[in-house]
């Protein structure tokens, strides 16, 4: 069974670094890029970025450029994403995503539970 | 504000039909395949439809999708109260490289 599990919530003070992840389990982790998505508090679905596990390449929203890191172990079946400097308007539920067959798919079959960050002084 | 146009809302009675759209562009509709998903609070979101019209399998076949050019439209027949959560189209953009996703559409039942 495929399944994507994520690291726990997290509540962090502006300007903190912060770093979560992603592990896969069930499939070969380096065959499927991970997707990166974001819902702010009543707010809509936003993506984010991705990464292909097996070399680490990544592709950015350039609304999300420079702003997040995302990156991979595959050595530990694991992905990341990750800030420096952590903003109030980083506070949202942030998903972790894999593409049902297409290795680089954006057809996003199976999800993370997802992780909320939330970022207050 | 999406690229990706959706309407707000939408709404139906136990057993209608209802449609929910989805307008965007030649670089995204317009050439690149369509999925729509259904968020419940609380929830992952779960993928409906892909490929502009396939429902992955364990989907009823009461949710149907459509592209016409550069829109897009989920039909949900024979509603039902469970059926109530936001709905969002998603699709590739050429212009941004990168996947867009609609505002989003909240469905009352």
């Amino acid at each position: 069974e495929v399944q994507l599990v994520q690291s726990g919530a997290e509540g962090k003070e502006p300007g903190e670094s912060l770093r979560i992840s992603c592990k896969g389990s069930g499939y070969s982790f380096t065959n499927y890029w991970i997707n990166w998505v974001r819902q702010m508090p009543g707010k809509g679905l936003e993506w984010m970025g991705r990464i292909d596990p097996s070399n680490s390449y990544t592709n950015y929203n350039p609304s999300f450029q420079g702003r997040v890191t995302i990156s991979a172990d595959k050595s530990i079946n694991t992905a990341y994403l990750q800030w420096s400097n952590l903003e109030a308007s980083d506070t949202a539920m942030y998903y972790c995503a894999r593409p049902g067959i297409a290795p680089a798919g954006t057809d996003f079959v199976y999800w993370g539970q997802g992780t909320l960050v939330t970022v207050s002084s | 504000q999406s690229v990706l146009t959706q309407p707000p809302s939408a709404s139906g009675t136990p057993g209608q039909r209802v449609t929910i759209s989805c307008s965007g562009s030649s670089s995204n509709i317009g050439s690149n395949r369509v999925k729509w998903y259904q968020k419940l609070p609380g929830t992952a979101p779960k993928l409906l439809i892909y490929t502009n019209n396939q429902r992955p399998s364990g989907v009823p076949d009461r949710f149907s999708g459509s592209k016409s050019g550069t829109s897009a439209s989920l039909a949900i027949s024979g509603l039902r109260s469970e059926d109530e959560a936001d709905y969002y189209c998603a699709t590739w953009d050429d212009s941004v490289n990168g996947e867009l996703f609609g505002g989003g559409t909240k469905l009352t039942v």
